[in-house]
């Protein structure tokens, strides 16, 4: 059972390369999400998704990108990478409206800008 | 969604039972209380949620008051790999956003 698989799991990236976050479910969800965790903090949702085609801004969007073209993968792109964006990036899915049942999360991606 | 507020941290010994405070006093009638659950440095994990009633399953039990401005999980017998940091959480009925506060960072002790 694969769930929800993110690549790459490390990443050191210069300031003002850009990069793309792969996330892939297996569990044919419709709701998909992207949240960063900071050092000793609480994760901060980036992006969302209620299904394919369908994206929406979360708490902290500036400086990320997403799309939604099938319903098993939801790419989080990273356009001129900023120290700030140093983070541990989680990808989840869920069935359906996160109320209704638990979110899946993968086991992140530590990224790091310098 | 209704705020949260939880202690940051607390202490247990091991085999006993672990008792999460969380504070959601603003709480609306159609909104659920979520525990997740995240251990060091992995993504969270789902515990159990609730609406009005107490639930409980193979993890933990969840005691919602009354007035459902309070509710508490309840690890029965906490064991060293319950370390964790513990979110409680607070959802509208067909929200499409989970948000996660600061958590509770548990130690389970020897």
């Amino acid at each position: 059972n694969a769930g929800v698989t993110q690549t790459p799991k490390f990443r050191i990236l210069k300031i003002g390369q850009s990069m793309t976050l792969q996330c892939t479910q297996d569990m044919n969800h419709n709701y998909m999400y992207w949240y960063r965790q900071d050092p000793g903090m609480g994760l901060k949702l980036i992006y969302y998704s209620v299904g394919a085609g369908i994206t929406d801004k979360g708490e902290v969007p500036n400086g990320y990108n997403v799309s939604r073209s099938t319903t098993e993968d939801f790419p989080l792109r990273l356009e001129l990478a900023a120290p700030s964006q140093t983070s541990v990036y989680f990808c989840a899915s869920s069935a359906d409206s996160p109320n209704t049942g638990e979110l899946f999360f993968g086991e992140g991606s530590r990224l790091t800008v310098l | 969604d209704a705020k949260t507020t939880q202690p940051p941290s607390m202490d247990c010994a091991e085999g006993r039972a672990a008792n999460l405070p969380c504070n959601h006093s603003t709480i609306s009638g159609n909104e659920y209380v979520y525990w997740y659950r995240q251990i060091h440095s992995q993504g969270p994990q789902y515990i159990i949620h609730g609406l009005k009633n107490n639930e409980t399953n193979e993890m933990a039990s969840l005691i919602i008051t009354e007035d459902r401005k309070s509710s508490t999980l309840i690890l029965p017998h906490a064991t060293l790999r319950d370390t964790a940091v513990y979110y409680c959480i607070v959802i509208k009925a067909a929200g499409n956003k989970l948000t996660f506060g600061g958590g509770t960072r548990v130690l389970v002790k020897p």
